[in-house]
């Protein structure tokens, strides 16, 4: 495809439900990174993926979040049990690879009622 | 912890004006710095990307240097267009494969 997309853009849901958010990386890229925008705030790491090693999770706020890459392409983004705080745009990567230039999808907001 | 810290957090100039976005970093030891900007309700779109090994890097109308022993970069914008009013973000790529974000300086030029 043309750039990185992410399905849904936008997803409204009821607090304790659970979400899966997904991301379609540029083709040929082994990098993807997730990540979260609050409102009013700076972008916050959540995981990284680079081709088939072992995901970094280091930023993953809770044990409620989770994510897959799935033949090393297609990412999925999981919170289970959703909270209100976890509102905020959703946001996915790829690149090359780690040194390389970040190409940003439009993002999924979410709001947790 | 890396931190990030982008200054002014918003700016505000009349067309045609040149301007110098700030970033500075706490922690030196980088890959490299990446510039972004990002439209309201959008995603953020690559502007320049700075190697750690490199001084600076130009496109068009902006360009981006980066001194990294003293954990700075900064963005220059030339001739300012209405055009350019958004947010900038500026991304420090962490040995470790992290990236952090400064929290970004909004960007309104005036026509």
């Amino acid at each position: 495809g043309a750039g990185v997309s992410q399905s849904p853009s936008n997803k409204v849901t009821e607090k304790g439900k659970d979400v899966e958010l997904r991301c379609d990386p540029i083709s040929g890229h082994t990098a993807l990174y997730w990540y979260r925008q609050s409102l009013g705030q700076g972008l916050e790491f959540l995981i990284y993926f680079q081709g088939n090693s072992a995901p970094d999770k280091s930023g993953l706020p809770s044990d409620r979040f989770s994510a897959e890459r799935t033949g090393g392409s297609v990412s999925t983004l999981t919170i289970q049990r959703t909270q209100q705080e976890d509102s905020a745009v959703y946001l996915c990567a790829s690149s090359l690879s780690h040194t390389q230039t970040q190409y940003f999808g439009p993002g999924t907001r979410l709001l947790v009622l | 912890k890396q931190e990030v810290t982008q200054i002014p957090a918003a700016l505000s100039v009349p067309e045609g004006e040149n301007l110098v976005l700030n970033c500075s970093f706490t922690d030196s030891a980088i890959y490299n710095l990446q510039w972004f900007r990002q439209d309201p309700g959008k995603g953020l779109t690559s502007l320049l990307l700075i190697q750690s090994s490199q001084r600076e890097q130009t496109s068009g109308r902006l360009n981006a240097s980066l001194d990294k022993s003293s954990g700075r970069s900064t963005l220059y914008i030339a001739a300012s267009q209405p055009g350019d009013s958004a947010t900038y973000l500026c991304a420090v790529n962490q040995l470790g494969n992290q990236f952090y974000f400064g929290t970004g300086t909004s960007l309104t030029v005036i026509p």
